[in-house]
């Protein structure tokens, strides 16, 4: 079945304490992003990447890194959280020619 | 910078009416889609529309795409209650034509009462 998973589907942590959100797809497609959502201000795009080891900003990167070391993986890193990157997180995946992007199921952050 | 506003933000309506969500965008882009999201899960797409006077229709739902004012609609004709949810249009902004760097309206919650 094609898919994006993401792991964990929910976490609670404390500020300062580094964590990572896994982000698989099994489509063999080129882009990948990662989105914050957060009430009102619908998704935003935090990173993309375009192929293995091309990564760029989207809008909202401040706090954030990422990694594409291969094609089907792209983890989301937090160094550092604070409590203002507690949001439900997506990460995304779709062909080269952009026909749509494939949602994961979202993981729900809580930084305490 | 790319601004992606929807209108309404929430709709009531009743089972068996018509009603068009209104997706506006501030900078040239012919690629723009559109998501449902049911409470609690993740996004599924609905349409894709690529090119100006692109129209496409699913059910009750049918999606039209006019470049030139910047402006998509999402069209419900005879809503039925499953129908409800968030729905989103998204606006590609970038220049790789892949849907890579996409931008969002703030989303029209649904809701379809009997």
């Amino acid at each position: 079945e094609a898919q994006v998973t993401q792991n964990p589907r929910y976490l609670i942590t404390v500020t300062g304490k580094k964590l990572t959100v896994t982000c698989s797809q099994n489509m063999n497609h080129e882009y990948m992003s990662w989105y914050r959502q957060d009430p009102g201000l619908g998704l935003r795009q935090i990173y993309y990447s375009m192929n293995v080891e091309v990564t760029d900003k989207g809008d909202v990167p401040e706090g954030y890194k990422v990694s594409r070391k291969e094609k089907r993986n792209f983890p989301l890193i937090l160094e550092s959280p604070s409590p203002n990157q507690t949001s439900l997180y997506f990460c995304a995946s779709t062909r080269q020619n952009g026909d749509t992007q494939y949602f994961g199921p979202g993981t729900r952050l809580t930084v305490l | 910078e790319l601004k992606v506003e929807q209108n309404p933000l929430f709709l009531s309506m009743q089972e068996g009416k018509n009603y068009t969500i209104y997706c506006n965008y501030s900078t040239t882009s012919d690629r723009l889609y559109w998501y449902r999201q049911d409470p609690g899960k993740s996004l599924e797409s609905l349409f894709v529309l690529l090119s100006n006077g692109a129209v496409k229709q699913e059910g009750r739902l049918m999606a039209s795409l006019d470049t030139k004012a910047r402006l998509s609609t999402l069209h419900i004709t005879a809503a039925v209650h499953d129908l409800s949810a968030t729905y989103f249009c998204a606006v590609d902004g970038g220049n790789t034509g892949t849907a890579s760097k996409l931008t969002f309206g703030t989303g029209t919650r649904l809701q379809v009462t009997l």
